[in-house]
């Protein structure tokens, strides 16, 4: 069964940094595309980035672009998102997620909430 | 941006048919997928590419599209069907994933 583990969440300030983290494990990770997704608390779900399988290729939601950063470790089967500048509307549960046919979710990690606020 | 949009909720009796529907531009050209979320958990992929099941999926979950719309059918919806149901597709150049607003299903 596919293994996401998120870690990084917590509370930051706005204008502040944060750096989260995921741990994936039972599937071979570099095979694949990977994304994050957030959900906003009492909110829908939105996607905010995705990762090419060797990271020659990375995509973001144009409310992020410019602040926050994807990145991926294969060698440690690892998936990044370094927030920078952060909001009160970047409060979320952020959920690292792994994409099918380079396109679709179909699995999920159970999610870190960061919240931004003073 | 590209949107997808869908109703904010739908309400049907136990052993009715629930239909969510999911409109976009894009559709016709873009696969559509549907993911189920129970609350406090992350959400489960029901339908992907159109109309197909994950194994694992109650036959009672099926998927269609017509031209710019794309809707998920519960054949006979069951009180833990309830929860949150989202569409999802890419934008129309394929470098952006977009998700619909969500649809609230009540089963009572």
């Amino acid at each position: 069964e596919v293994q996401l583990v998120e870690s990084g969440g917590g509370s930051v300030q706005p204008g502040g940094s944060r750096r989260l983290s995921c741990a994936a494990s039972e599937f071979i990770f570099s095979n694949y595309w990977m994304s994050w997704v957030r959900q906003a608390p009492g909110k829908g779900l939105e996607w905010v980035a995705n990762i090419k399988e060797d990271g020659s290729e990375t995509n973001y939601v144009d409310s992020v672009k410019g602040r926050f950063t994807i990145s991926r470790d294969n060698a440690k089967n690892s998936l990044y998102l370094q927030m920078y500048s952060l909001r009160a509307e970047d409060t979320a549960v952020y959920y690292c997620a792994r994409v099918k046919k380079a396109v679709h979710i179909d699995s999920w990690g159970q999610g870190t909430l960061v919240t931004v606020s003073s | 941006s590209y949107e997808l949009t869908q109703p904010p909720s739908v309400s049907v009796s136990p052993g009715q048919t629930a239909k969510i529907t999911c409109s976009g531009d894009a559709l016709p050209q873009k696969y559509a997928y549907w993911y189920q979320q129970k609350s406090g958990q992350a959400p489960v992929l029901v339908i992907f590419e159109d109309y197909k099941r994950p194994s694992g999926i109650p036959e009672r979950f099926s998927g269609s599209t017509s031209g710019t719309m794309a809707t998920f059918t519960i054949s006979g919806a069951q009180v833990e069907d309830e929860g949150d149901y989202y569409c999802y597709s890419t934008n129309p150049t394929g470098t952006q994933g977009v998700f619909g607003g969500g649809t609230k299903l009540t089963v009572l």
